[in-house]
């Protein structure tokens, strides 16, 4: 249990649907990160909220909508998707590095596995 | 950003301990050197972090070259639940922009 629940852990959706992720943290934390992590690939950073508020977006497609309404949840909404789409994607918490300095540790959920046919 | 590079794989035996090196040469003065690991489906989770001197936590310790342009970080003595991809990432304080590698692949021998 790391303190960041990650629902569904499993998802298969058709290219015309859509559906949402869901990640919560009990952890106090400020941050909340969404990865993706390809088949042999590095895990890509998607999308940074620190207090709510989005700081990143790593050029990420539009048919990925995130939205944080508050520090404890973050959702990542899916629409349009592509096969391509179907990855493992990460969810995070950390204290915000403006607070917590360098030693911000990250805090990962098990993931929600996606499939897109 | 500052890039690490690792071997993309090692392997050792069980009980013995491992030195998984990261090279960093283009490191800055203020990136902090943090060490992650990702054991199989699981999301990765944090192992030890330093800026120039070496430290040791519960899990594992961290050799940081004078320099700073390499780190090593050191499984004392490796077990089956260590097998795992091992990320080496710069921190850059007060930037919550957290860019992982590929990491290396440690296989463990029993």
């Amino acid at each position: 249990e790391t303190g960041v629940t990650q629902t569904p852990r499993h998802l298969v959706m058709g290219m015309t649907n859509k559906k949402s992720l869901k990640c919560e943290q009990h952890l106090g934390h400020n941050a909340m990160y969404w990865y993706k992590q390809s088949a042999k690939k590095p895990l890509e950073l998607m999308f940074v909220y620190n207090f709510k508020e989005q700081t990143e977006n790593n050029s990420v497609p539009s048919r990925f909508s995130p939205e944080c309404p508050n520090s404890s949840h973050l959702f990542l909404h899916l629409h349009t998707l592509q096969p391509e789409d179907s990855a493992l994607y990460l969810c995070a918490s950390s204290q915000a590095p403006g607070l917590a300095g360098p030693t911000g540790e990250l805090f990962f959920g098990e993931g929600s596995r996606l499939t897109v046919l | 950003d500052a890039k690490t590079t690792q071997p993309n794989s090692m392997e050792s035996n069980e009980e013995e301990p491992v030195h998984l090196p990261c090279n960093h040469s283009t490191i800055s003065g203020t990136d902090y050197i943090h060490w992650y690991r990702q054991l199989p489906s699981q999301g990765p989770e944090y192992v030890i972090h330093g800026l120039t001197s070496n430290v040791n936590n519960r899990m594992a310790s961290l050799a940081i070259a004078e320099d700073r342009k390499s780190s090593t970080l050191i499984l004392h003595r490796a077990t089956l639940r260590d097998a795992a991809v091992y990320y080496c990432i710069l921190r850059v304080p007060r930037d919550d922009k957290i860019i992982f590698g590929k990491g290396t692949r440690l296989h463990i021998l029993p």
